[in-house]
């Protein structure tokens, strides 16, 4: 089946605990991404990746890491959690870019508490 | 830049009724749009996308949404509200070339029997 996985689902850390989320996608898909989901500002992407070892800055790149050095994985890094990064996070992947190559698929998603 | 307003952040609908969701988009490239639903505790979900095949796009769950480029929006309906369609709704633009999915704040939907 052709999906997206991440993991873990749930989350509950202190300040300043380094953490990591993995984001697999069994798709063979070349872009990637990350994105917070809050309340009232939809979904805001965090980092992506358009290829293994290429990845840049979306609109909210600040207190975030990701590396991109297979294909199929993109985690997501938080060296020094803080309370204003605790949402609901979302890998996504896509064909590529462009058109209906931006067509994106998501995995279940991440709910990080930070306190 | 491209950008996406979807109007009205929660929409309560009866059971039966049409339901519409509004979403004007901003871009500087012919668009292509597409709308996602979010159902409780899950992620998004491909609803259906705008490709300029044809203006009037369906798709799944008796959704349909129609491309109008003199007004640019992409509003979504759906004629019959099932309780089913409660769920969050994601309107999104992306550019012909662009790297970058740019998404609406999103529309919750409120089913009433």
């Amino acid at each position: 089946e052709a999906q997206v996985t991440q993991n873990p689902r749930y989350l509950i850390t202190v300040t300043g605990k380094k953490l990591t989320v993995t984001c697999s996608q069994n798709m063979n898909h070349e872009y990637m991404s990350w994105y917070r989901q809050d309340p009232g500002l939809g979904l805001r992407q965090i980092y992506y990746s358009m290829n293994v070892e290429v990845t840049d800055k979306g609109d909210v790149p600040e207190g975030y890491k990701v590396s991109r050095k297979e294909k199929r994985n993109f985690p997501l890094i938080l060296e020094s959690p803080s309370p204003n990064q605790t949402s609901l996070y979302f890998c996504a992947s896509s064909l590529g870019v462009g058109g209906t190559r931006n067509e994106q698929f998501f995995g279940p998603g991440t709910r990080l508490t930070v306190l | 830049a491209q950008s996406v307003t979807q109007l009205g952040s929660h929409v309560s609908v009866s059971e039966g009724a049409l339901v519409l969701l509004r979403c004007n988009y901003s871009s500087s490239v012919p668009p292509y749009l597409f709308w996602y639903v979010q159902y409780p505790n899950q992620g998004l979900q491909l609803l259906l996308k705008y490709t300029s095949a044809a203006t009037l796009v369906k798709g799944i769950n008796g959704f349909e949404a129609e491309f109008k480029k003199s007004e640019t929006s992409f509003h979504l309906t759906k004629p019959s509200a099932h309780m089913s369609d409660a769920a969050e709704y994601f309107c999104a633009v992306s550019g012909a070339a662009g790297n970058k999915l740019t998404f609406g704040g999103g529309t919750r939907v409120l089913v009433k029997p």
